[in-house]
């Protein structure tokens, strides 16, 4: 059964803290994405990676960065939290045209 | 660049009754895919239904069909027989064929079904 985790389903975090946001995935996908859903908005991309090493800017990379060491795991930093981050991120892997699998989510509040 | 537009906020349907719910869609590419996903309350979303822009027949997956319409770049879905558990927020998105396949999606339409 395929499968995407997120490192948290719920954090809180103070201003001005970096955050990291994990998402490990278990099927040898070359793609991962973050994407942040905020109500009325959809979910609009932030990062994404079509290999090891490599990424490149969603919609909207302001404030965010990412790293990928390693197939399976792609990273979502915040390097300084910030209130307008409080929202619910969503990490994604797909290895084809067609579906994308999504993880649980990490709903992110930001005080 | 591509641009997904869903202008139905909410919805509200009888149980039984088939709905529909509208997205309209834009983009230069010529090929692209489209995509229907649910996400119920607890948040995770789940696919539905995929369509290429060069099938010939609309995508069916039990009860859900895509009605596309490519000259009217629309890519309706079409619920059948609705149930209580059909309560959820649901996205149209699309992405290119080629490349990555990052996904770019509409505002969400929220369907209550009502018993």
């Amino acid at each position: 059964d395929v499968k995407v985790t997120q490192s948290s389903r719920y954090l809180v975090k103070r201003t001005g803290e970096k955050v990291f946001l994990e998402c490990v995935q278990d099927m040898d996908h070359e793609n991962m994405f973050w994407y942040r859903q905020d109500p009325g908005l959809g979910l609009r991309l932030i990062y994404f990676s079509y290999d090891v090493k490599m990424k490149e800017k969603g919609d909207i990379p302001e404030g965010y960065s990412v790293s990928r060491e390693k197939k399976e795991r792609f990273s979502l930093i915040l390097e300084s939290a910030s209130t307008n981050q409080t929202s619910m991120y969503l990490c994604a892997s797909t290895d084809r045209v067609g579906e994308q699998y999504f993880g649980p989510g990490t709903r992110l509040t930001v005080t | 660049a591509q641009k997904i537009t869903q202008t139905q906020p909410g919805m509200f349907v009888q149980e039984k009754e088939a709905v529909t719910l509208d997205c309209t869609y834009d983009t230069s590419d010529p090929s692209y895919g489209l995509f229907w996903y649910k996400q119920p309350s607890s948040g995770e979303m789940i696919f539905l239904i995929y369509q290429g822009s060069y099938d010939q027949q609309n995508a069916t997956e039990g009860r859900y069909s895509l009605n596309f319409q490519k000259a009217r770049k629309s890519a309706n879905l079409v619920i059948s027989a609705s149930q209580l558990g059909d309560s959820a927020m649901y996205f149209c998105a699309m992405s290119p064929v080629q490349g990555a396949q990052k996904l770019v999606f509409g505002q969400g339409t929220r369907l209550t079904i009502n018993p």
